[in-house]
């Protein structure tokens, strides 16, 4: 079966420091992959998506950013944080898009605190 | 207006109460429905995908009504377990943007 990963559980981190955010899936091969934030109270909101090794689409544009080295990882960065970044951060996996398969399983999250 | 939208509620309902949910949506090119579940403070998991002639599993029966852009949720013989927020999730085929509502807080209460 798929097991989706993804660390730290819990960060908090300073205004202006960096970020590296990790999340690997098991159990299946060329994933898409996602990102997405959830603000507190609010929905998801998708970051970034990846078809495949070394391809990352944006969905919006801000300090982040996103690499997938290897087929089942997915690493999401920043230089430098703000105090908007926080939020929790999730990562999604599906199977190639189809009418009902694309269904997408999420990862257990990193709540990120920046102060 | 949002893409997907959804009464933030809280639903507060006593145990074995039946409770519906609506979500409406504005893309009418959109070709994939999905109720999600998310306790507080944890991942959104998959709760049932919502077909055009509308699907039941156990307690839950989904609903899509194309002609108004909307989809349902209705859950029967509520129970303590089922209080989350529950997540509308809408996206065209083939594309990989997928929109999630707001959500909806259920409280079921003893």
């Amino acid at each position: 079966s798929q097991t989706i990963h993804q660390w730290p559980a819990t960060l908090v981190q300073p205004v202006g420091s960096p970020l590296s955010l990790e999340c690997t899936v098991e159990g299946t091969s060329n994933p898409n992959l996602y990102w997405y934030r959830q603000a507190a109270g609010r929905g998801l909101q998708l970051l970034f998506y990846s078809v495949g090794i070394g391809q990352i689409s944006s969905e919006v544009p801000q300090n982040l950013s996103a690499s997938r080295p290897q087929d089942r990882q997915f690493i999401l960065s920043s230089k430098k944080l703000l105090l908007s970044d926080s939020g929790f951060y999730l990562c999604a996996w599906s199977v190639l898009p189809g009418r009902y398969t694309d269904t997408q399983y999420f990862g257990p999250g990193t709540r990120l605190t920046v102060l | 207006r949002k893409e997907v939208e959804q009464d933030p509620g809280p639903f507060n309902v006593p145990e074995g109460a039946t409770v519906a949910f609506n979500c409406t949506y504005s893309n009418s090119a959109s070709q994939s429905f999905f109720w999600y579940r998310q306790d507080c403070r944890k991942e959104p998991k998959l709760l049932m995908s919502v077909y055009s002639s509308g699907n039941e599993d156990g307690r839950f029966t989904a609903q899509l009504n194309r002609a108004s852009q909307y989809i349902s949720l209705l859950i029967r013989d509520s129970k303590l377990s089922d209080s989350a927020t529950y997540l509308c999730v809408v996206k065209s085929t083939g594309g990989f943007k997928t929109i999630f509502g707001a959500g909806t807080r259920l409280f079921v209460k003893a």
